[in-house]
């Protein structure tokens, strides 16, 4: 069973729209949950983090964290052509990263 | 952020030598720092934390002889892929533990070096 599950891409919004990523995961002891974004071809770059229960809004992104349903969102509002790339969920559990298999987003102009 | 350098970018090497990746924190001392392995299409899978002034401690099923690993200093791990194998072929990925607010770290990666074995 995979530790960190991603809602399966690719996932075409319009320029302007907003994208909604999701993640579950399945140890109810993670302690941090991270969103980044990968371009094809780089390294992942940090968006965002969360470990409190509720909403973190970052400028256009939004993380969403509900520990109960042990699940994590991402919203990308007034989504840019630039935002076109791999998001990638990670959760953390005694200092090190679990990935999920990452959710591929294309952004239409 | 802080910032994680690697080197080198792309390297190109024939089967049966050895090829050493330098991952370097920059503008902070990191005394954890990651490996990791990304194969095409696929998310990235962790080998190996490093701790500086120890061993690394490896994941199941990494070979911790063929991955040679040193963290000899606050703001430099090397990682020497030894008899590189076409397999071996791959972007391998640093990675450094940065504490920050709310009693969480966070890892900042490195740009990533991009090996072929020929």
């Amino acid at each position: 069973q995979k530790e960190v599950e991603q809602n399966s891409g690719p996932l075409s919004v319009p320029e302007g729209a907003i994208a909604s990523l999701n993640c579950t995961y399945s140890d109810r002891g993670s302690q941090s949950f991270f969103w980044y974004r990968q371009y094809s071809g780089k390294s992942p770059e940090l968006i965002m983090f969360i470990y409190s229960n509720g909403d973190k809004e970052d400028g256009r992104f939004t993380a969403q964290l509900n520990k109960a349903s042990q699940y994590v969102s991402l919203l990308i509002r007034d989504s840019q052509p630039s935002d076109s790339a791999t998001y990638l969920c990670a959760v953390l559990n005694d200092y090190k990263l679990s990935f999920g298999a990452g959710t591929t987003v294309t952004v239409r102009a | 952020g802080a910032v994680v350098s690697q080197h080198p970018s792309r390297v190109i090497c024939k089967s049966g030598t050895s090829v050493k990746i330098e991952c370097r924190s920059l503008d902070f001392q990191a005394t954890t720092m990651f490996w990791y392995r990304q194969f095409p299409k696929q998310s990235l899978m962790l080998m190996a934390t490093s701790n500086e002034g120890s061993k690394a401690t490896y994941e199941q099923g990494v070979e911790k002889d063929k991955f040679l690993i040193n963290h000899a200093s606050l703001t430099l791990s090397t990682l020497t892929v030894t008899s590189a194998h076409p397999e071996d072929s791959s972007f391998y990925i640093c990675s450094a533990r940065v504490p920050t607010t709310g009693n969480t770290d966070t890892q900042y990666f490195g740009p990533g070096t991009r090996l072929t074995v020929l």
